[in-house]
C-alpha cells in the first residue's frame, strides 16, 4: 500500500495564472475527496468523486475551480485565474466502502500565489 | 450546518502530564467522528472512527470516546513524539434520497509535549 500520493508537493504562481494538482489514490479506492486547508484552520470540503462521477461540490468551489477524475483513478484539480486568497494546502484524500470509512489524506499540495 | 468546535486551541504538557482533548460537535445525524493527527507540512494521519455514543478505541497512548455531543481524546502519559495538530471530523448521514461522505473538521487543538 503506497498511501495516497499529490504531485507537485509545492506550487508558487503569480496572480491570475491557472495551476493544475494531481492526486493518485491509493489503489482500489473508489472515493476520492478534495480540501484546502489554510493556516490554523481545519481542513474544509471541496469536491468529492466516486469512481469517475462528481457526486458533490461545496459551495467554495468558485467557477475558477474544477476537478477532474476521468477514468476513476488519479484526479486533477485545476483553479484557473489564480488570486491571493487561493494560497492554501490542497489535501486530497481517499476511501473505500459504504458507510462512514475513513478517509486516508496525501501529503497535500502547497501552493503560493503572489 | 454541521460544526465541530475543538478545545483547547493549544495544549503544553510535561512529559508524562496526562490530558484530555474535547470535541465537541452539532450534526443532523451522525454517522461517524473521527480523529486524526496532523504533523506541520504534512497531511493528517487518521486515528479512530467512533460511531456511537458509549464506543471507546485505543491506540497506544491515545483513548478515544464518544457521547452524543461530544468527543474526547485522552493521553496517557505524553512523549513529545506525541506533539502535533490532532483534529476532530465528523460525517453526518444522508438525507434521504442522497449521499454524503465529506468530512466537517474542528480547527485543531495544537498539543505540545515537553521532555
Amino acid at each position: 500500500d503506497t498511501g495516497v500520493s499529490q504531485d507537485p508537493r509545492h506550487k508558487i504562481t503569480k496572480r491570475g495564472q491557472n495551476v493544475t494538482f494531481r492526486c493518485d489514490p491509493i489503489s482500489e479506492h473508489n472515493r476520492l475527496y478534495w480540501y484546502r486547508q489554510t493556516l490554523g484552520q481545519g481542513p474544509e470540503f471541496l469536491t468529492y468523486f466516486q469512481n469517475e462521477a462528481q457526486l458533490e461540490k461545496s459551495r467554495l468551489l468558485s467557477d475558477r475551480f474544477s476537478a477532474e477524475r476521468p477514468k476513476g483513478s488519479f484526479s486533477t484539480l485545476e483553479i484557473q485565474r489564480t488570486e491571493q486568497g487561493d494560497s492554501a494546502m490542497y489535501l486530497c484524500a481517499s476511501s473505500v466502502g459504504q458507510g462512514a470509512y475513513e478517509q486516508y489524506f496525501g501529503p497535500g499540495t502547497r501552493l503560493t500565489v503572489t | 450546518e454541521d460544526q465541530v468546535t475543538q478545545s483547547p486551541e493549544a495544549l503544553r504538557l510535561q512529559e508524562g502530564e496526562s490530558s484530555s482533548l474535547n470535541c465537541s460537535y452539532t450534526v443532523s445525524g451522525l454517522r461517524g467522528l473521527f480523529w486524526y493527527r496532523q504533523d506541520p507540512g504534512k497531511g493528517p494521519e487518521f486515528l479512530f472512527t467512533l460511531y456511537s455514543a458509549g464506543e471507546e478505541k485505543e491506540k497506544e497512548r491515545l483513548k478515544a470516546t464518544l457521547t452524543k455531543k461530544e468527543s474526547f481524546l485522552h493521553i496517557t502519559a505524553p512523549k513529545p513524539e506525541d506533539s502535533a495538530t490532532y483534529l476532530c471530523a465528523v460525517q453526518a448521514r444522508p438525507n434521504s434520497g442522497g449521499s454524503n461522505y465529506k468530512l466537517t473538521f474542528g480547527k485543531g487543538t495544537l498539543l505540545t509535549v515537553n521532555p
